[in-house]
């Protein structure tokens, strides 16, 4: 149980594109789902974290309107990068988790998106 | 502040022998969890085993087991009989509300 399924997994595209990630908890209702970049051998920076049914909150530093997060359902959070450019290029990782079972709920992660920006 | 370190950036071990990496948090908070998680060459993070900061007994999970010592705020991992599928980047992490605080991650190699 408690599969994330993150999609795509790569994606490369030009300077000034929009991507959208998404990430699906495909047999929990993900109360909490997290956003993280990752650069080469360094460890999770926290993006956001956003709610159902609720705005995103941003981590300091990050672009609000550049990294768009939506998490219209117990099941799907989507990030949109927005007018994409070579620094953007890096590993996303989403993470969804329930408090439903109780606060001690590990977070359960997607397999990670490695966005490529020419 | 809350923060979570682990001060060993890579790690060796020959298969078979035992490992133990260290983690150390900070926080004014008295109720949390730990976790560990492994990321493998595939980047997927995957949960090692986890830990109730109110409970005494120190988590066990087939080959992974935790020391924690909550007055010293440390909470390390010990690997037996390392595999060579146990090789990967270990994050510690801890939560005292809802958002996750990980450590900068220990490399481990396990060697042949």
């Amino acid at each position: 149980g408690a599969v994330v399924s993150q999609h795509p997994s790569w994606v490369i595209c030009k300077s000034g594109t929009s991507v959208k990630i998404e990430c699906r908890s495909l047999d929990f209702q993900a109360t909490t789902m997290f956003w993280y970049r990752q650069f080469p051998k360094q460890s999770l920076m926290l993006m956001a974290t956003s709610n159902e049914g609720s705005k995103a909150t941003y981590e300091q530093g990050v672009e609000k309107d550049k990294f768009l997060i939506n998490h219209a359902s117990l099941t799907l959070s989507t990030l949109t990068v927005t007018s994409a450019h070579p620094e953007d290029s890096s590993f996303y990782i989403c993470s969804a988790r329930t408090h439903r079972a109780g606060p001690n709920q590990p977070q359960h992660f997607g397999d990670g998106t490695r966005l490529s920006i020419l | 502040a809350q923060t979570v370190t682990q001060s060993q950036p890579e790690m060796s071990v020959q298969e078979a022998e035992t490992v133990t990496l260290s983690c150390t948090y900070d926080t004014s908070e008295s109720n949390y969890y730990l976790f560990w998680y492994k990321q493998p060459p595939s980047r997927q993070m995957i949960l090692v085993i986890r830990q109730e900061a109110y409970k005494q007994q120190n988590a066990t999970e087939n080959r992974f087991s935790v020391n924690f010592q909550k007055a010293a705020k440390s909470f390390s991992l010990k690997i037996s009989d390392s595999q060579l599928g146990d090789t990967a980047m270990y994050f510690c992490a801890f939560t005292p509300f809802n958002k996750f605080y990980f450590g900068s991650g220990t490399k481990l190699n396990v060697k042949p």
